[in-house]
């Protein structure tokens, strides 16, 4: 069974800085995997995808890169500003032969301070 | 474009009801995917449809079932609801079931049973 972790739940850090959120998952036969950004209450907004058999997706100050033999991707946000305060949600796709549905982590809550 | 639009937004509801969601994709897509996300916790796989079958689900009881139209849009159906049913329910969409595709979600429908 799929289990994708993000650690820490929550991160606080001041306006400026470059920060890296980390995904890890179980089982490294994944066809994709996509970044979400989740404002309180509300949807899910997609950030990257990043098919399998890429290294890295940038968008903007966005990039996360995939290690899929060790079952990591990260997102790095270069020059955070407070408007990135939000909960950053990474998620799977398995491999053909499964229903395209995406496993999730909990998410990264977090906060950039003025 | 619109995007994933998903109805009510809100809803309260008393235990023991019944409660009826309601998604349509975003132009062009064939692909919906029902989603349930509990406060602090990650999104959860319900149910995949495409072309208006079936084509996966998640470990949810028989209380919860789903159909899609020939607009390709959908109805997420709930019955007997639990107070533990309270969550946010997250629809997404995307071209294809392949793996490869994108996907775009909703802005859910907060439903509370009280």
């Amino acid at each position: 069974k799929q289990e994708v972790t993000q650690i820490p739940a929550a991160l606080s850090v001041p306006e400026g800085e470059n920060l890296v959120l980390n995904c890890s998952f179980t089982d490294s036969a994944i066809y994709n995997l996509q970044w979400f950004r989740q404002d309180p209450g509300k949807g899910l907004t997609s950030l990257l995808l990043i098919q399998s058999s890429q290294r890295e997706q940038t968008s903007g100050r966005l990039n996360a890169s995939l290690d899929k033999s060790s079952g990591r991707s990260t997102l790095y946000i270069a020059a955070s500003q407070p408007g990135d305060s939000a909960t950053y949600l990474c998620a799977v796709k398995l491999s053909a032969g499964a229903n395209s549905k995406l496993t999730f982590g909990k998410g990264i809550t977090l906060s950039v301070r003025p | 474009d619109a995007g994933v639009t998903q109805s009510p937004t809100h809803l309260i509801k008393t235990r023991g009801q019944h409660v009826t969601l309601r998604c349509s994709p975003i132009s062009g897509h064939k692909s919906v995917s029902w989603y349930q996300q509990v406060l602090g916790q990650g999104p959860q796989f319900i149910f995949q449809y495409y072309e208006k079958e079936e084509r996966g689900r998640g470990n949810f009881p028989d209380r919860f079932s789903a159909r899609q139209f020939p607009n390709y849009s959908s109805e997420l159906n709930v019955n007997a609801l639990l107070l533990g049913d309270s969550a946010l329910y997250l629809c997404a969409s995307s071209k294809t079931v392949l793996s490869a595709t994108e996907a775009f979600f909703g802005q859910g429908t907060r439903l509370t049973v009280v």
